[in-house]
């Protein structure tokens, strides 16, 4: 079964600085979805970035990107300029391409921003 | 916004009650998605439903149950309710079933006292 696998329950960046938020995973499969979900005190979930395990390319979006490592089953989250609004709850997650593959999520990460 | 919506925002019951749940997908969105997270933890896949009929099952409880009417909108029950059921439930929605991109509603959550 897949796994996702988030090692910090908590993390502080000073405003304006970068931050990575690690994530591994544990599949077979050779293609698959990876997400960074974002939930701020609203708890609302919101999208921040995806990957397909396919493209080479590394995702951007922004200040946002991923550095996606597939032989070492790795998927960090960088944030550049970090900004007062990027506090909140941090998902790694991973969908199989199967048909009706559920969404797995990491137990997240804590980001405070220092002004 | 997301367009998903989700009703009630707050529920506080007591133990062994039973509770419904609420939710309206994108519109022209098929699929609908339950999850549950606990304090402070990450989301967990209960059901999803497509186009009214049941495609995967998670970890739901056999205390849960969850259908998909035909305009679409979607509702989880929740019966004999626990302490431990206390928790945020989300519904994401998708065009397709296997769209990988899900788009969650605001959540409700789930007192039980």
């Amino acid at each position: 079964a897949q796994t996702v696998t988030q090692s910090q329950p908590e993390m502080s960046v000073q405003e304006a600085e970068t931050v990575t938020l690690s994530c591994t995973y544990d599949t077979s499969e050779s293609d698959y979805y990876l997400f960074w979900y974002k939930q701020p005190p609203s708890r609302q979930m919101i999208l921040v970035i995806r990957q397909e395990a396919y493209k080479q390319q590394n995702a951007t979006e922004n200040r946002f990107s991923v550095n996606f490592q597939k032989a070492a089953k790795s998927f960090s989250l960088k944030i550049s300029d970090s900004q007062l609004g990027d506090a909140a709850m941090y998902f790694c997650a991973y969908r199989s391409p199967r048909r009706d593959d559920k969404i797995i999520f990491g137990k997240g990460t804590r980001l405070h921003i220092l002004p | 916004d997301s367009g998903v919506t989700q009703t009630p925002k707050h529920l506080i019951t007591a133990t062994g009650q039973r509770v419904t749940l609420r939710c309206s997908p994108r519109s022209g969105d098929l699929s609908v998605y339950w999850y549950q997270q606990s304090l402070d933890q990450g989301l967990q896949f209960l059901i999803q439903y497509y186009n009214g009929e049941e495609r995967a099952k998670g970890n739901i409880l056999e205390r849960f149950s969850a259908q998909q009417f035909p305009d679409l909108h979607s509702e989880l029950n929740l019966s004999s309710l626990e302490l431990g059921d206390s928790a945020l439930y989300f519904c994401a929605s998708s065009v397709l079933s296997t769209d990988n991109e899900q788009f969650f509603g605001p959540g409700t959550r789930l007192t039980v006292l």
